[in-house]
């Protein structure tokens, strides 16, 4: 499985466009890329999957360049009840071990 | 539907009892798996299941046991508590395992034990 790299914590502002960075510079051909959110004391919740290029949804955008050694989950105007933990997961289809690495941890201030 | 139901909410232990975790899916997904959650860490995969019959280990299998009789239900067996068990456990279930396909959680156990 690939290694994921992705900042600890960050902050950001009720309606502002929050982009979340996950490294993965060791990403193999098979691999897709897929972000998770956690709210606290909850389990987490499917946001958003991906193999290049962008991907959007209703709740948000994932961008992946053509290297595809990093990826960006954008959330667009976000609000309070987006303070969360987001996981960004790499790995084949075939691979049933999911190593989740420390997430994210974003807070949205008022 | 239900989805992933995980009985009991919160536990609490002494050192060296035993005890179940229940988990029950109703989606008729053959990939189910449990993990424990530490503070401010990410969730640790203990064992998984491909389908009635079928466990694996995961990354920190010591000190638990599952057995899976049914697709619906896969139980995660604590046979001798530690405090080094205190944590969140949760169990999830998907359509098959692997990144691609979306796996569906549970709400958590919250053990702690003595």
């Amino acid at each position: 499985l690939a290694k994921t790299t992705q900042p600890i914590s960050m902050d950001s502002y009720e309606g502002q466009e929050v982009n979340i960075t996950c490294s993965h510079n060791n990403i193999a051909t098979n691999d897709y890329i897929t972000w998770y959110q956690q709210f606290p004391s909850q389990g987490p919740r499917f946001i958003i999957q991906g193999y290049k290029t962008k991907v959007t949804n209703e709740v948000a955008s994932l961008f992946i360049p053509a290297d595809r050694k990093s990826s960006t989950l954008s959330l667009p105007r976000v609000s309070l009840s987006d303070t969360a933990v987001y996981y960004c997961l790499v790995g084949e289809d075939s691979n049933y071990q999911l190593i989740w690495g420390a997430g994210t941890k974003l807070i949205i201030k008022p | 539907n239900a989805g992933v139901t995980q009985t009991p909410k919160f536990q609490v232990l002494k050192t060296g009892q035993s005890m179940t975790l229940q988990c029950a899916q109703d989606m008729n997904h053959e990939y189910m798996s449990w993990y424990r959650q530490d503070p401010g860490m990410g969730l640790r995969l203990i064992h998984y299941s491909v389908g009635a019959g079928i466990t694996d280990q995961g990354e920190v299998p010591n000190g638990y046991n599952v057995s899976r009789s049914t697709t619906e239900d896969f139980p995660l067996r604590l046979l001798s508590a530690a405090p080094s068990q205190t944590s969140v456990y949760f169990c999830a279930s998907s359509t098959r395992g692997g990144v691609r396909n979306e796996q569906f959680f549970g709400p958590g156990t919250r053990l702690t034990v003595l």
